[in-house]
């Protein structure tokens, strides 16, 4: 059975510290794997990566995929409050489905 | 703002009631997703459309719900019967590609008392 797998499950710092948020999947024929942060509403997507080694940056968010390890890795640099959401996971795969596997989140609440 | 919508944004229903909840995707998006999420849960893919045609449904999904999007633009899920076990988020989002990003709207908050 297809999975995803977030952690950890919370994690809480404060303002100025640098986070890592892993995922690690086992499914069949990866295509991609998206991360997404849920504050107290919808998801917004962050980045979506299908090769390995390949960096996604964006402004204090950074993001790196492993296909060899099957896992993946949001970094976020110098916290800020606004950063306090839950971090959500997802893969899709060629394998006869359309749908988005997505893991339980990462909780991450950042301290003043 | 030309974002995934959705409608109602809550709901509260009584056991046995029928509701019907509407998503109206990003308008270039050929591909419409409907997931529900409990509390400390990530989505649960629920169904599947491209254009007008339904591709894909959860095994998980009972018979009780139903989900169409005729002309291949908005789309509408139904829930006949409602249990309180269906008392969730009920999430719609839309995207221009297989595999591709997914963009969410806001979510229609149900409630079964």
């Amino acid at each position: 059975e297809d999975k995803v797998v977030q952690s950890p499950l919370s994690l809480v710092v404060h303002e100025g510290d640098t986070v890592t948020l892993n995922c690690s999947y086992e499914v069949t024929n990866f295509r991609s794997l998206l991360w997404y942060k849920q504050e107290k509403k919808a998801p917004t997507f962050l980045f979506m990566l299908t090769s390995s080694g390949i960096e996604k940056k964006s402004g204090r968010l950074s993001s790196i995929l492993d296909k060899k390890e099957l896992f993946s890795i949001l970094n976020i640099t110098a916290t800020q409050t606004g950063d306090s959401a839950v971090y959500l996971c997802a893969v899709s795969t060629t394998s006869g489905t359309y749908k988005y596997i997505f893991g339980t989140g990462t909780r991450l609440k950042v301290l003043a | 703002d030309t974002g995934v919508s959705q409608d109602p944004r809550h709901k509260i229903t009584k056991r046995g009631q029928n509701v019907t909840f509407r998503c109206d995707p990003i308008s270039e998006h050929n591909r419409l997703y409907w997931y529900r999420q409990t509390l400390g849960q990530g989505p649960e893919f629920l169904t599947y459309f491209q254009n007008e045609a339904q591709l894909e449904k959860s095994r998980l999904l009972s018979d009780r719900f139903s989900a169409e999007r005729p002309k291949g633009s908005f789309s509408t899920l139904e829930i006949q019967r409602t249990e309180q076990g269906d008392s969730a988020m009920y999430l719609c989002a839309s995207s221009p590609r297989a595999g591709g990003e997914q963009y969410f709207g806001p979510g229609t908050r149900l409630t079964v008392t």
